[in-house]
């Protein structure tokens, strides 16, 4: 079995300052991680993934989240934020073993950017 | 490209009656899932379907089934609905069916149950 805490159900920032979304995981085996991203009015989308490699992983628009074994952590940053990264950020887990047993979400935080 | 839709976008039925969920991939997409998103939670997995086949279940009762057609197209089924039941449902669909594959969401489908 595998879970995901999201320990920050909202995070109020600044425009422009540097913001840490916290994700935690839980799982017997080894997982694959997302961070997914829902916009006001729209459906859940890919923001980032890790699968292998580098720990570092990096989106197309400036956020990055880091692969922590040891403290089995997904932890999603961006050093400058804008009104229009206003959204619900979800992580995520899955088996790496092959199974089908469908993403494990955390309960999401709520970024809130104020201008 | 149209990307993942979902019908009806809204819903309202009374305890014990069935609901009929549809979804249809994007183009070129095999895979298709199932998660229910209750208000202040994340999505949780309710089935896969990949080739028509069931590939994987959730945490959920037998009152909630689904099937995939030749076209890829998706159905999700409950019976005997339960106050409980109120929830977004959420359809996603892939190319494959692995584990690490990006997922891409419709809008999903409100459903209330009064």
């Amino acid at each position: 079995a595998q879970s995901v805490t999201q320990l920050d159900s909202q995070v109020p920032v600044f425009e422009e300052a540097p913001v840490e979304l916290r994700c935690n995981y839980s799982s017997s085996v080894s997982v694959y991680l997302f961070w997914y991203v829902q916009y006001p009015n729209q459906g859940l989308q890919l923001l980032l993934k890790y699968l292998s490699g580098s720990t570092l992983v990096e989106s197309i628009n400036g956020f990055e989240a880091e692969f922590n074994k040891s403290q089995t952590s997904f932890h999603l940053r961006k050093p400058s934020v804008h009104i229009s990264d206003t959204a619900e950020y979800f992580c995520a887990v899955s088996s790496s073993g092959g199974g089908a047993d469908g993403l494990t979400f955390g309960k999401g935080t709520h970024l809130i950017i104020q201008p | 490209d149209a990307g993942v839709t979902q019908s009806p976008t809204h819903l309202i039925k009374t305890r014990g009656q069935h609901v009929t969920l549809r979804c249809s991939p994007i183009s070129g997409h095999k895979s298709v899932s199932w998660y229910q998103q209750v208000l202040g939670q994340g999505p949780q997995f309710i089935f896969q379907y990949y080739e028509k086949e069931e590939r994987g279940r959730g945490n959920f009762p037998d009152r909630f089934s689904a099937r995939q057609f030749p076209n890829y197209s998706s159905e999700l089924n409950v019976n005997a609905l339960l106050l409980g039941d109120s929830a977004l449902y959420l359809c996603a669909s892939s190319l494959g069916q692995a584990s690490n594959e990006k997922l891409f969401f419709g809008s999903g489908t409100q459903l209330s149950v009064l």
